[in-house]
């Protein structure tokens, strides 16, 4: 089976930058994706790595290491509106399923 | 195209009673997702479709839910004999066989289920 497992909440500073980190298991391995949920509103996708390294979209970055099991998103120049829920989640190759496990989430709240 | 469509966005049913969901995905993807989501916790995956054959159903799966996807366009998902732990929000989501973010999923905006 898969686990995932990332901090429950993160609170940061407007302007200020944040890390949020996914740790998984799974029998193999098929890329790390990362969405944002806004209270009341529907997952949205951010972010997916396949391989090892960083991947940037403006003001949104995600890192992979496949030999860790491990990544993270990275936010910077947080805004008030990044207030949200983050949700990695991982394809598990071995089964050949196109499903995505999510894990269980991070409340992130940027303060003034 | 004006993305992925849920209907109807909350329900309120009795303890007992059957309800269906209903779910347009973004016309030209043919992989569709149902998910179950409750507060605090991440989408759990139900059951999904590629064109109208279902494809995997999840194992923690009740019988009394069932999914279908005929002409492999709109999806529905019903849910028989409701209990109160079935309260929670349905997630639809779909993607594209192919595209470089086959794993960007496109959600819809849920349906939300209160079980009286």
């Amino acid at each position: 089976g898969q686990s995932l497992e990332q901090p429950s909440e993160v609170t940061a500073v407007e302007g200020a930058i944040v890390q949020i980190n996914c740790t998984y298991q799974t029998s193999g391995f098929y890329g790390l994706s990362w969405y944002q949920q806004h209270d009341g509103g529907a997952p949205t996708f951010l972010s997916y790595n396949a391989l090892d390294g960083l991947e940037e979209t403006g003001r949104f970055s995600s890192f992979l290491s496949r030999s860790d099991s491990y990544g993270y998103l990275l936010l910077q120049e947080l805004q008030m509106k990044d207030s949200a829920s983050y949700f990695c989640a991982v394809r598990d190759r071995m089964d050949s399923s196109y499903k995505l496990i999510f894990g269980s989430g991070t409340r992130l709240l940027v303060r003034p | 195209d004006t993305g992925v469509s849920q209907n109807p966005r909350h329900k309120i049913t009795k303890r007992g009673q059957n309800v269906t969901f209903r779910c347009d995905p973004i016309s030209e993807h043919n992989r569709l997702y149902w998910y179950r989501q409750t507060l605090g916790q991440g989408p759990e995956f139900l059951t999904y479709f590629q064109n109208e054959a279902q494809l995997e159903k999840s194992r923690l799966l009740s019988d009394r839910f069932s999914a279908e996807r005929p002409k492999g366009s709109f999806s529905t998902l019903e849910i028989q004999r409701t209990e109160q732990g079935d309260s929670a929000m349905y997630l639809c989501a779909s993607s594209f066989k192919g595209a470089r973010f086959d794993y960007g999923y496109t959600f819809g905006s849920g349906t939300r289920l209160t079980v009286v």
